[in-house]
């Protein structure tokens, strides 16, 4: 069955540091990725997407996110965070029906 | 376009009464989910439309809980009798077709069964 992993439930960071986030999936076909993002009290918003072609994925609000295959990863990342970026990150793969496999969430904590 | 729109955004009730959750999906669209999100569960599938249809209802919790979609543009989602562990946060999603699989969200309904 197919499995999404975030290792981190929990990131606290200060204003302008990098970020990364892990993602990990379990599934050996062709794979969607997805990275959501949920703002306090709001609903999911889709942040970016990788369905094919450059493994390097832009998103919206400076993020980022880097398909590796042959490490099942999608790792997403933003060079200087901001206050604003205080959310949660969700990871989520579709191999190839209709369901989205989500993570388990990402909680992050950016400190002013 | 509006989006994906739920009601109601809160809803508080006492054990043992019925509870309606309602979501319109975006025009267009005929993919519809029912999630519920809680801290200990976090994001879990609840029910799949696909042109009005339930598809996948695998991820329903138990006979209390049943959702219908009448028609593309709306669908319910109905607990009865309510629980207190079904306290939650209730999101509906719709997608365009299966295979665009971009899924926008609702506000949400935040739930607490008292």
């Amino acid at each position: 069955a197919q499995s999404v992993s975030q290792h981190n439930h929990h990131v606290i960071l200060s204003e302008a540091a990098s970020l990364e986030l892990g993602c990990n999936y379990s599934y050996g076909g062709t794979v969607n990725l997805f990275w959501y993002v949920q703002y306090p009290g709001q609903h999911l918003q889709l942040l970016l997407k990788y369905f094919s072609g450059d493994p390097l994925v832009k998103g919206i609000k400076g993020f980022e996110a880097e398909f590796i295959k042959s490490k099942f990863s999608f790792n997403l990342r933003k060079p200087s965070v901001q206050w604003s970026d205080t959310a949660e990150y969700f990871c989520a793969v579709n191999g190839g029906n209709y369901q989205l496999i989500w993570g388990a969430g990402t909680k992050l904590i950016i400190k002013p | 376009d509006a989006g994906v729109i739920q009601s109601p955004r809160h809803e508080v009730t006492e054990m043992g009464q019925e509870v309606t959750l309602r979501c319109k999906p975006i025009s267009g669209h005929n993919s519809l989910f029912w999630y519920r999100q809680t801290m200990m569960r976090g994001l879990e599938l609840l029910i799949y439309f696909n042109n009005n249809v339930p598809i996948d209802d695998s991820g329903m919790p138990e006979d209390r809980f049943s959702a219908k979609m009448p028609n593309a543009s709306f669908s319910t989602l109905k607990i009865q009798p309510s629980e207190p562990r079904d306290s939650a946060v209730y999101f509906c999603a719709s997608s365009l077709g299966t295979t665009t699989l971009i899924q926008y969200f609702g506000a949400g309904t935040r739930l607490s069964v008292l």
